[in-house]
């Protein structure tokens, strides 16, 4: 099955860029997604990314996609401490019903 | 506003007590997901429908179960929690071959 790997925590000053770093399995994979999950909360789709891109930004977010190395980030410009959260990286599975298999979620500390 | 609701956002159930959780849609999407997120864990994939028809993946327990009325409502049953099963419950729902997956709140169960 999928695996998706992520590091456990990351700390960063505010102000800073926070990047988020993310590994995945399934070569087929053509759509990959960042989600923020605050304490407490559900599952917030923050961006996604198509298998044939390279690079995508949406304001303060930038994703990164290297498909021959299976590797995903995040960076967050500008960093707030209401970025304070848990960052997963997910991947849509190529069967089935389309399932999303996520990664362990990296938990993002912003110092004030 | 379009939206998935989940219900209750906090249950709390004795041990070995039957549990129901609810979900709910107005996307009219036609797959809908049941996930499972134990504390600092990713979120676990148990069974999704497509349309009527149930998927169960292969790991998830017979104590759990799920029923989908209509295309709207989707409910979660767990005939006799234990103390492991405490974890946040989350639903979730797509359309048909398209890449976006619409996450409730949650609900956050907990087992005495």
């Amino acid at each position: 099955g999928e695996d998706v790997e992520q590091s456990l925590f990351l700390s960063v000053r505010e102000g800073d860029s926070s990047v988020i770093n993310c590994t995945y399995t399934d070569s087929s994979s053509t759509y990959l997604y960042w989600y923020k999950q605050e304490p407490g909360a559900g599952l917030q789709l923050l961006t996604y990314i198509f298998s044939n891109m390279d690079m995508k930004q949406d304001q303060r977010l930038t994703v990164l996609l290297n498909k021959k190395d299976k590797h995903l980030s995040l960076r967050i410009a500008d960093t707030q401490t209401g970025d304070s959260a848990i960052y997963f990286c997910a991947e849509r599975d190529q069967t089935g019903a389309n399932n999303l298999f996520f990664g362990t979620g990296t938990r993002l500390t912003v110092i004030p | 506003d379009a939206m998935v609701i989940q219900n209750p956002r906090y249950q709390v159930t004795q041990f070995g007590k039957p549990v129901t959780l609810s979900c709910s849609q107005t996307l009219n999407h036609n797959v809908m997901y049941w996930y499972q997120q134990k504390s600092s864990q990713a979120p676990k994939l148990l069974f999704h429908y497509y349309d009527k028809d149930f998927n169960n993946e292969a790991d998830t327990p017979d104590n759990f179960q799920s029923r989908r009325p209509n295309t709207s409502f989707c409910f979660l049953d767990i005939r006799s929690p234990g103390l492991g099963d405490a974890a946040m419950y989350l639903c979730a729902t797509s359309l048909d071959q398209t890449f976006f997956y619409f996450f409730g709140p949650g609900t956050r169960l907990t087992v005495l």
